[in-house]
């Protein structure tokens, strides 16, 4: 079957730097997606990977390693405004998008 | 990056009535379509997918009869719960993809109802 896992919750403080992992099992790989849902808001698009290695945007990095099934979302200077969901998204070998069921990054003053 | 729009944004209807969802491509032609719901904290779940001039594909145990969904262009699909009950209230979200190799899918602002 097809698996996509990350953390429920993660807690930081403002202006620290926050790691939000995910491992996925998927039939077929087409890249992976990282996307933030504030409460009650559609998902917007953070990122995109497709190769292995590190892409670097602004505050928000993330990661693949293909062979290990795992990316990772890196935030820094962790503001207020950050607190939201954070969903993984895998594109299988027809295209669609299997889900993560998110992570809820909390941050605190 | 292209633009969905997802109309009504919130909906309130009685049990037993009817609701249309419509989701359009402002500024690009859209092949396919995605309907998702989500329930309070949690996940998307995906409902059907929609291809343009075709019948949807829905997802395992998602009633066809209920969520009704015509992709009649390339700019707009529609989704229409048909003799809406409480439970159907949730979050509803469309995405669009311009074609079947493109990766990025375009996501609608969501419709909130509510069934009372």
């Amino acid at each position: 079957g097809q698996n996509i896992d990350q953390p429920t919750e993660m807690t930081a403080t403002e202006g620290a730097i926050v790691q939000i992992n995910c491992t996925y099992q998927t039939s077929g790989f087409n890249g992976l997606f990282w996307y933030q849902q504030h409460a009650g808001e559609a998902p917007t698009f953070l990122s995109y990977n497709v190769l292995d290695g590190l892409e670097e945007k602004g505050r928000f990095s993330s990661f693949l390693s293909r062979s290990k099934g795992y990316s990772y979302l890196l935030l820094k200077e962790l503001q207020m405004k950050d607190s939201a969901s954070y969903l993984c998204a895998v594109m299988d070998s027809n295209y669609q998008l299997i889900w993560g069921a998110g992570t809820k990054l909390i941050i605190k003053p | 990056g292209a633009v969905v729009s997802q109309h009504p944004s919130r909906v309130i209807c009685k049990s037993g009535t009817s609701v249309k969802i419509e989701c359009r491509s402002l500024d690009f032609q859209a092949t396919t379509m995605f309907w998702y719901r989500q329930f309070p904290k949690q996940s998307l779940m995906l409902m059907a997918t929609s291809n343009e001039g075709s019948k949807a594909t829905y997802e395992q145990g998602v009633e066809k009869d209920k969520f009704l969904i015509n992709h009649a262009s390339l700019t707009l699909s529609t989704l229409t719960v048909t003799s809406a009950h409480p439970e159907d209230s949730s979050f509803y979200i469309c995405s669009a993809r311009a074609g079947p190799g493109e990766t990025e899918a375009f996501f609608g602002q969501g419709t909130r109802l509510t069934v009372v």
